[in-house]
């Protein structure tokens, strides 16, 4: 079975500076796509960026972009220019491109606070 | 324009009275989910349907039950609401090659 692993509980970062959320996942399937996704305090979930397993270029989106490392099973996240809307748990999540119904599979999140 | 709608936003409920939640999908995905999310956790997967086949997460409690009548609507049922069943629940569709697509969710509160 899947698994998605955040190892950062909890994160904070300075408005305007970078971070770095990490996520790790397990996996013997060779065909899936990985995502980021935020929940604001509203708890609606948003989609930030996602990443085609096949694909060996990061995904960017504006301000969000990926290390995305197949090998290592690694999917990290950065946010550049950090702003304070962009305070929220953050999920890592996984779908299986391989079976007929393709469930999320979440991480337990990484809270992340902007410090003015 | 949203593509999945959960009602309500909020639902509030008496200890074993029961309760339905609604979900609905604009963009003709087989597959719509349910979640359950309790504060600070991730999504927990209950069930899904494909198409019309239900199929029910291994730990789902038989309290929860859903229907799905037609492509577009999805309903969870709580039969006898408890108060750990207080949470967020969060519907998705999905279809091959896509990302999910959740609604807003209906925060449940228990009385």
């Amino acid at each position: 079975a899947q698994t998605v692993t955040q190892s950062q509980p909890e994160m904070s970062v300075q408005e305007a500076e970078t971070v770095t959320l990490s996520c790790t996942y397990d996996t013997s399937e060779s065909d899936y796509y990985l995502f980021w996704y935020k929940q604001p305090p509203s708890r609606q979930m948003i989609l930030v960026i996602r990443q085609e397993a096949y694909k060996q270029q990061n995904a960017t989106e504006n301000r969000f972009s990926v290390n995305f490392q197949k090998a290592a099973k690694s999917f990290s996240l950065k946010i550049s220019d950090s702003q304070l809307g962009d305070a929220a748990m953050y999920f890592c999540a996984y779908r299986s491109q391989e079976t007929s119904y393709d469930k999320v599979i979440f991480g337990p999140g990484t809270s992340l606070s902007v410090i003015p | 324009d949203a593509m999945v709608i959960q009602n309500p936003r909020y639902q509030v409920t008496q200890f074993g009275k029961p309760v339905t939640l609604s979900c609905s999908q604009t963009l003709n995905h087989n597959v719509m989910y349910w979640y359950q999310q309790k504060s600070s956790q991730a999504p927990k997967l209950l069930f899904h349907y494909y198409d019309k086949d239900f199929n029910n997460e291994a730990d789902t409690p038989d309290n929860f039950q859903s229907r799905r009548p037609n492509t577009s609507f999805c309903f969870l049922d709580i039969r006898s609401p408890g108060l750990g069943d207080a949470a967020m629940y969060l519907c998705d569709t999905g279809q091959l090659n896509t990302e999910a697509f959740f609604g807003q969710g209906t925060r449940l509160t228990v009385v």
